[in-house]
């Protein structure tokens, strides 16, 4: 079955820096890779994904890449501010018929700092 | 905007009791997962539902059992609780098939249980 590691486990950054949150996955008939939010006392929440044919997706401060030929995707946030500050989870769902079965990464603890 | 309500937002348990874990989506969405997250190892699948009365295993099912009688609730059952299942569980839903592209999941505010 499909495999994601995610690093770091814990980032801390100053506010306006830039955090960079990578994840690899083991299986390469993976299609969609969504990035979670999970802020405290909340469940996850989607905040960008991307598909397998398309390289890089970009939504305002956040964005993704995707580079299939390494299996691993990358998540970039520019501009921190301290209500960044949260857990953040990736996910690949395997190809076939999985059912949009989602198989996640260990967590990052992003905590930006004023 | 899409609701996964669940029933608990705290919990405690004794050891050996069954215990009942529900969750409600108010999307009319075919898919319906139970999750469990603890610190270090992210979010492992439970079970998840594909339709009503249809459940398959994820990567950690044992211990627990689920039930889904109607399409926007999905139960997680702990047979008999024992003190490694103390963790958060979190539900969730999402609509179609992973090639439909419409796969966004969404989540309940999770259950934090405690077994004692």
């Amino acid at each position: 079955g499909e495999n994601v590691e995610q690093h770091p486990s814990t980032l801390s950054v100053q506010e306006g820096d830039s955090a960079v949150i990578k994840c690899t996955y083991s299986d390469s008939a993976s299609n969609y890779f969504p990035w979670y939010k999970q802020e405290l006392g909340k469940g996850p929440q989607l905040i960008i994904d991307i598909r397998s044919n398309v390289g890089e997706k970009k939504d305002q401060r956040i964005a993704v890449t995707l580079n299939k030929t390494a299996k691993h995707f990358s998540l970039h946030i520019t501009e921190t501010q301290p209500e960044d500050s949260a857990v953040y989870f990736c996910a690949a769902i395997p190809g076939g018929t999985s059912y949009g079965k989602l198989t996640f990464g260990q967590g990052t603890i992003l905590t930006v700092h004023p | 905007d899409v609701k996964v309500t669940q029933s608990s937002r705290y919990l405690v348990k004794r050891t050996g009791e069954k215990v009942f874990l529900e969750c409600v989506q108010d999307m009319d969405h075919e898919n319906m997962f139970w999750y469990r997250q603890d610190p270090g190892l992210g979010l492992r699948l439970i079970y998840f539902s594909y339709d009503v009365k249809m459940k398959e295993k994820g990567d950690i099912p044992e211990g627990y059992s689920v039930s889904r009688e109607k399409k926007e609730r999905f139960s997680l059952i702990l047979e008999s609780a024992s003190t490694n299942q103390t963790s958060m569980y979190l539900c969730a839903s999402s609509l179609g098939w992973a090639w439909t592209g419409l796969t966004e999941a969404f989540f309940g505010q999770g259950t934090r249980l405690t077994v004692v």
